[in-house]
């Protein structure tokens, strides 16, 4: 089966500017998970989606990240304005359920450098 | 609050030989799963192995082993034989049973020399 795929690879863009990643879940998987991975540290959870409810947002700096998953399948991230502190890796995963303990699938992950 | 601790930045074994990464959790949910992800430096994160808390024994998967304690919070994974493909970040992480949330550990470095 197909894994997570993600798009951009990678991203360059000034501060103030304006940018979106896309993630494509593995089929079927009802959860998807965004995570922010800064150099050195582990990921952070950004925002979680059931379906397309949102179940956790709670970490997601709000005034200039959203996110969207619009009929419970592909989801797109979006940074505006973004700042210096955004440079990082957005990690995109899914979960097959709700069920407890699954194991979570990682895209690639698109890496971004604000400049 | 739920809570990940990896104290080790960085570590070094010789080929062949066995290390043990070690990650402490701390979390109110009386039922919670573990996991181990290895990050190579291409950046994709892969799933090692997965312990949950009501297991009895611990979890094994091929050279990989979690030496789960309970009582102390800890669940240390355990690599033996190391192999030069095995360096790379090891993160650990717990999901909670409110939500699947996942709670990431800062990670350790880890080093194969030949």
């Amino acid at each position: 089966e197909a894994g997570v795929a993600q798009s951009p690879r990678y991203k360059i863009i000034e501060k103030r500017q304006s940018v979106a990643f896309w993630c494509n879940p593995i089929s079927g998987h009802a959860t998807l998970y965004w995570y922010q991975q800064i150099l050195g540290q582990g990921p952070k959870l950004l925002i979680q989606f059931q379906n397309n409810g949102v179940v956790d947002d709670s970490q997601l700096p709000k005034d200039r990240f959203s996110a969207e998953r619009l009929k419970g399948v592909d989801s797109t991230l979006k940074i505006q304005p973004a700042k210096l502190e955004d440079s990082a890796v957005y990690l995109c995963a899914s979960m097959a359920g709700r069920e407890l303990y699954n194991e979570q699938f990682f895209g690639p992950g698109t890496r971004l450098t604000v400049l | 609050a739920q809570k990940i601790t990896q104290t080790q930045p960085g570590m070094f074994v010789q080929e062949k030989e066995a290390v043990t990464l070690d990650c402490t959790y701390d979390t109110s949910d009386p039922s919670y799963g573990l996991f181990w992800y290895k990050q190579p430096s291409s950046g994709e994160m892969i799933f090692l192995i997965y312990q949950g808390s009501y297991d009895q024994q611990n979890a094994t998967e091929g050279r990989y082993s979690l030496n789960f304690q309970k009582a102390r919070k800890s669940a240390n994974l355990v690599i033996s034989a190391s192999q030069l493909g095995d360096s790379a970040m090891y993160f650990c992480a717990m999901e909670g049973n409110t939500g699947n949330q996942f709670y990431f550990g800062t990670g350790t470095s880890l080093t194969v020399i030949p």
